[in-house]
């Protein structure tokens, strides 16, 4: 069936170092969005991308969507002790299907 | 203060227990969702509805039953025939129509379902 894969699980990074997840999906998106969910909360919406290689940015968050319309990446760039807590690429192929994940610690 | 709420936050059941989640919006969105949580694991997809009266079953949907009677009201009954229904059960609705929150998901504190 359909899926998106997202990668890397965990990442560790000290305060201050840039960090990328990448989805990929099996078939052609019509869009994707991101969402982020601190540790014991739910998921919230970052953004949605639509358009083939669009690049949109939010302060130290950039995100891209592939030409192909199936693969993305969310890079922050200088991370802090906010930036804590999991990413999720959800694909957009009529339903929405969600990436595992890529739970991201940041040392002080 | 528009949003979704569910109760309770923490749930405890006895093996072979139906129970039923709560999930109210207030957002006059017409779409709604039920996701399931797994430590490190994505969310899947339980069931959904995209008008009243009318529900469709997402990827994980054996063991579990919804109803949708009012746009507002989208509960989930997680039944005995679930085979390990230990997990964080999360809400969602989605805005279809025009503005700046077209096809953003809300999602709701979630419920943490314990049997025992």
């Amino acid at each position: 069936g359909q899926q998106v894969m997202q990668i890397p699980q965990y990442q560790h990074v000290q305060e201050g170092e840039d960090f990328t997840t990448y989805c990929n999906s099996s078939t052609t998106l019509s869009n994707i969005q991101w969402y982020k969910q601190r540790p014991g909360g739910h998921p919230v919406f970052l953004i949605q991308l639509v358009k083939s290689g669009e690049v949109k940015k939010q302060k130290r968050l950039t995100f891209q969507f592939g030409e192909a319309k199936k693969n993305s990446s969310l890079h922050i760039t200088a991370t802090q002790t906010t930036d804590v807590g999991t990413y999720f690429c959800a694909g957009n192929t009529g339903k929405l299907i969600f990436g595992q994940g890529t739970t991201l610690q940041v040392k002080p | 203060d528009g949003g979704i709420t569910q109760s309770p936050k923490y749930l405890f059941r006895k093996e072979g227990q139906n129970v039923t989640l709560s999930c109210e919006q207030n957002l006059n969105h017409d779409a709604m969702y039920w996701y399931r949580q797994d430590p490190g694991q994505g969310l899947r997809l339980i069931y959904y509805s995209q008008i009243v009266n009318d529900f469709q079953k997402g990827d994980i949907a054996e063991g579990y039953s919804v109803s949708r009677e009012k746009k507002e009201s989208f509960p989930l009954t997680v039944t005995s025939a679930q085979k390990n229904p230990t997990a964080f059960y999360l809400c969602a609705s989605r805005n279809f129509g025009p503005g700046p929150s077209y096809n953003e998901q809300f999602f709701g504190p979630g419920t943490r379902l314990t049997v025992l």
